[in-house]
């Protein structure tokens, strides 16, 4: 069955700091992979998402993800934080093709210092 | 374009009671999915509807049913409610639900508190 860890709980950094957050999965196909991000209050919003190809992938606010399958891994990353990025940040991995259902990663949460 | 809507927004309810929740998709979209999200058990998938089928149902008790309207609106119910329903009920559309290919956009959720 498909799965996703991630490992680090919460993870303090400071604004400016560059950042990587952890995703690890358990999928036996080419996964479909999707960063998303959680503000206080509010709905997910997608990062990023690899399906195929180039597997460092470009997304919103600064982010980039890059696949690795030989570590079954999809970190998230960014060069320098900003004190707005404060959020939780949750990997997902498609169920399969055909669904949009998503199984999710139990999240990371993210706090910036100034 | 309106994002994805959820009514309430809010609710509280008591154990033994029912509650419907909506959830109004992006203009053109046909897929709805919801999540239940809380702080034990994170983000789980209740249901997947794609034109008024239910394509996909998360492992949750018979007391979770949902259903979606030939307008792609989708409504969940959820029948005699217990203290661990409480949650943030998320909903999410796309336009197809063949997820590889088309981005869910995500409503801001329904904070359900059971008492």
């Amino acid at each position: 069955a498909q799965s996703v860890t991630q490992p680090d709980i919460h993870i303090t950094v400071s604004e400016g700091a560059s950042l990587e957050l952890r995703c690890n999965y358990s999928y036996g196909a080419t996964p479909y992979l999707f960063w998303y991000v959680q503000s206080p209050g509010q709905g997910l919003q997608l990062l990023l998402k690899y399906f195929s190809g180039d597997t460092l992938v470009q997304g919103i606010k600064g982010f980039e993800a890059e696949f690795k399958r030989s570590q079954s891994s999809f970190n998230l990353r960014k060069p320098s934080v900003h004190w707005s990025d404060a959020a939780e940040y949750f990997c997902a991995v498609g169920a399969s093709y055909n669904t949009d259902k998503l199984i999710f990663g139990t999240g990371t949460r993210l706090q910036v210092f100034p | 374009k309106a994002g994805v809507t959820q009514t309430p927004r809010y609710l509280i309810k008591t154990r033994g009671q029912q509650v419907t929740l909506s959830c109004s998709p992006i203009s053109g979209h046909r897929s709805v999915s919801w999540y239940q999200q809380t702080p034990g058990q994170g983000l789980q998938f209740l249901f997947e509807y794609f034109s008024e089928t239910q394509r996909n149902k998360g492992n949750f008790p018979g007391r979770f049913s949902g259903r979606q309207f030939s307008n792609s609106r989708s409504e969940m119910n959820v029948s005699t409610l217990e203290l661990g329903d409480s949650a943030l009920y998320l909903c999410a559309s796309s336009l197809v639900g063949t997820g590889a290919s088309y981005e869910q956009y995500f409503g801001p959720g329904t904070r359900l508190t059971v008492t």
